[in-house]
This record gives C-alpha cells, structure tokens and sequence, in this order.
C-alpha cells in the first residue's frame, strides 16, 4: 500500500536554528498537509496546499512557518527560527478524493526538540 | 466546525467486539462521519466513513443512527494492535481542500 514517507524521524535543534522538516506524499495525490501534536496533546492542523499554493492555515502557522513543494514530489515544512514551544511530533499527510478512498494517508511523522 | 463527542477512554478485551461511541447533535446534512485512529508513536490512520447508511471495510463497521446525531465505530474482533486513540471527525461533503479538526478522540485499551 502506498505510504507517505516523512525525514528525518527525529530532528534535535537549537532554538533560533531554521530547521526543514521532509514529507513524500503519495505519488498521485493532489492536496497536502502539515500537522503537529504536542506531547500529550490533540493533533492539530497547521496548513493545506493544493495546486502549488496554500489553501489555508490556522494561526499556528504564522511568518516563522513555510511549505514548499519545490519538485514535483517533496513537500517541505521549514521553521525559520525555532522556539523551544514548536517541540512537538509534526505529520505530513495526502489525499486524492477518487471513489472508494475518501481517506487522507499520514506519515509517521517527525520528532522535533528545540533545545 | 462541526463537534463530536466522544469518551476519554474505554476497555475492553481481546477477541471480543468494542463499540466506540459519538455523538455530533450538530451535524449537518453535507456532513460526512469519519473515523481516524492513531497508534503509539504514529501518524494518524484513515478508519472508515459514512454519510446515512451503515458501512463495513475490512478494518471496521460504522453503524449511523437514522436521525444522524450519532454514530458507532464496532471492531468486531478487537487484537492488541487496535489499542489506539479513535477520532470520530465531520467533514463535508464538499471536500477539497479542507482540513480535520481531530478532537481528544477516546483512548481505547485491549486487554489480553
């Protein structure tokens, strides 16, 4: 089954550093995700990103946060400066609405420590 | 964004059926009743989704009340690995781009 891969799994580093969290999306799905859960917390959205171009983003997602999907086939999440609050597991996930799966597909996600 | 209401939590034991409660009186008709589980230290994980009748796949049944403010996930035959968090989430019919908004879900744990 297809998967949605996401690197590193695990990314340590120093708050004020600009840090680039990875995310393969499914080959032919259209619209793409990032979302975070802090430790013992809900998942919650950040952003979607359809047609080359954000969709929408919660308030999360303010100037520090941007994607890209520089080539076709990655979708990037970069924090410009972390805070020591943006620790936290962050998903990446895809989706295609065609007859019979109406579901979005997650990656296992990265975990990131600011220190 | 429409709400859900689920348990914090439920148990039950292994190889025998759970049924995972939720209740959304705010539901509208364009709605679709979704559900999400997610393992210890995964991402979260597409379960099952319906809009009025009852559905099956090879995971789960969900079964939807007739006036639609309610609905049940069942796993007929719960194993060790359906010890998840399990989301019950509404999103509409008219889908593109939008976003789950996942709530607390209910913490299910499978004793052996």
């Amino acid at each position: 089954e297809p998967e949605v891969t996401q690197t590193p799994s695990h990314q340590v580093t120093q708050m004020g550093q600009e840090v680039i969290l990875r995310c393969v999306p499914i080959s032919n799905h259209l619209y793409f995700y990032w979302y975070r859960q802090i430790l013992g917390q809900k998942v919650e959205f950040l952003v979607s990103f359809y047609n080359n171009e954000i969709s929408e983003k919660s308030e999360i997602f303010d100037d520090q946060f941007s994607v890209e999907r520089p080539d076709g086939s990655n979708f990037t999440l970069k924090i410009r400066s972390t805070k020591l609050e943006d620790s936290a597991m962050y998903f990446c996930a895809s989706w295609r609405p065609t007859r019979g799966s109406y579901g979005y597909t997650f990656g296992s996600g990265t975990r990131l420590t600011v220190v | 964004d429409a709400k859900t209401t689920q348990p914090n939590s439920m148990e039950s034991n292994e190889e025998e059926p759970v049924h995972l409660p939720c209740n959304h009186s705010t539901i509208s008709g364009t709605d679709y009743i979704h559900w999400y589980r997610q393992l210890p230290s995964q991402g979260p994980e597409y379960v099952i989704h319906g809009l009025t009748s009852n559905v099956n796949n090879r995971m789960a049944s969900l079964a939807i009340a007739e006036d639609r403010k309610s609905s049940t996930l069942i796993l007929h035959r719960a194993t060790l690995r359906d010890a998840a968090v399990y989301y019950c989430i509404l999103r509409g019919i008219y889908q593109g781009a939008q976003k789950l908004v996942f709530g607390q879900g209910t913490r299910l744990t499978i004793n052996p």
